[in-house]
């Protein structure tokens, strides 16, 4: 069973308006951590939201938020005010497990595509 | 400001040759992975350390070892490179209680 499934394969946006990437994710360890990764045209991995699976509020950085809903298992990714440069391959990603032996997976990404 | 390099960044093998990918990180890092990309399949963990002397497998280790000597190091190795491990390779670290990876720049692999 996939892990992390992120279900929409490509996104388009208008410039300055919001956008939702879609993450569900599968696990029954109650430790966990739920991040999104940026991966422009250039190919390096960008890190841009982490969040705990204890944490109480939903983490922001900037533009971006994570819409974090434990019992659906959803961990969204929202772009406010999209800018072209917001083009890009999204990963979401989970680190699982305890003990020091903590796994990191990734789902198969999300292309954006923000429109001028 | 080094964070964690890779090399080469560039490589073309024939079948059945070996090679190793370098990965080094200078920031004390515990945890350290592998992770291939190919179009469509997103990342994929071939194996990770979170520690000196201490790895696992991850999704796809077949045809890749590795091995932790060092804090520092995290070398993977193709012991007989196939058309199949043509794919982009990137190296990770972190603190191995939370916090996000960090990659290094990636390595393009391919094997003819």
């Amino acid at each position: 069973a996939q892990k992390i499934t992120q279900t929409q394969p490509g996104m388009f946006v208008q410039e300055k308006e919001a956008v939702t990437l879609d993450c569900t994710y599968d696990t029954s360890d109650p430790s966990y951590g739920l991040f999104w990764y940026k991966q422009p045209s250039s190919g390096e991995m960008i890190f841009l939201i982490y969040q705990g699976s204890y944490d109480q509020q939903n983490a922001t950085e900037g533009r971006y938020s994570l819409n974090f809903q434990k019992a659906r298992k959803s961990a969204n990714l929202v772009i406010s005010a999209s800018q072209l440069g917001d083009s890009a391959m999204y990963f979401c990603a989970m680190r699982e497990g305890s003990g020091g032996y903590q796994k990191v997976t990734f789902g198969t990404g999300t292309k954006l595509q923000v429109i001028p | 400001n080094a964070g964690v390099t890779q090399t080469p960044k560039f490589q073309v093998l024939k079948t059945g040759q070996s090679m190793t990918l370098q990965c080094a990180q200078d920031m004390n890092h515990e945890y350290m992975s592998w992770y291939r990309q190919d179009p469509g399949m997103g990342l994929r963990l071939i194996h990770y350390s979170v520690g000196a002397g201490i790895t696992d497998q991850g999704e796809v280790p077949n045809g890749y070892n590795v091995s932790r000597s060092t804090t520092e190091d995290f070398p993977l190795r193709l012991l007989s490179a196939a058309p199949s491990q043509t794919s982009v390779y990137f190296c990770a670290s972190s603190y191995s209680l939370g916090g996000g990876l960090f990659f290094g720049e990636g390595s393009r692999l391919t094997v003819l």
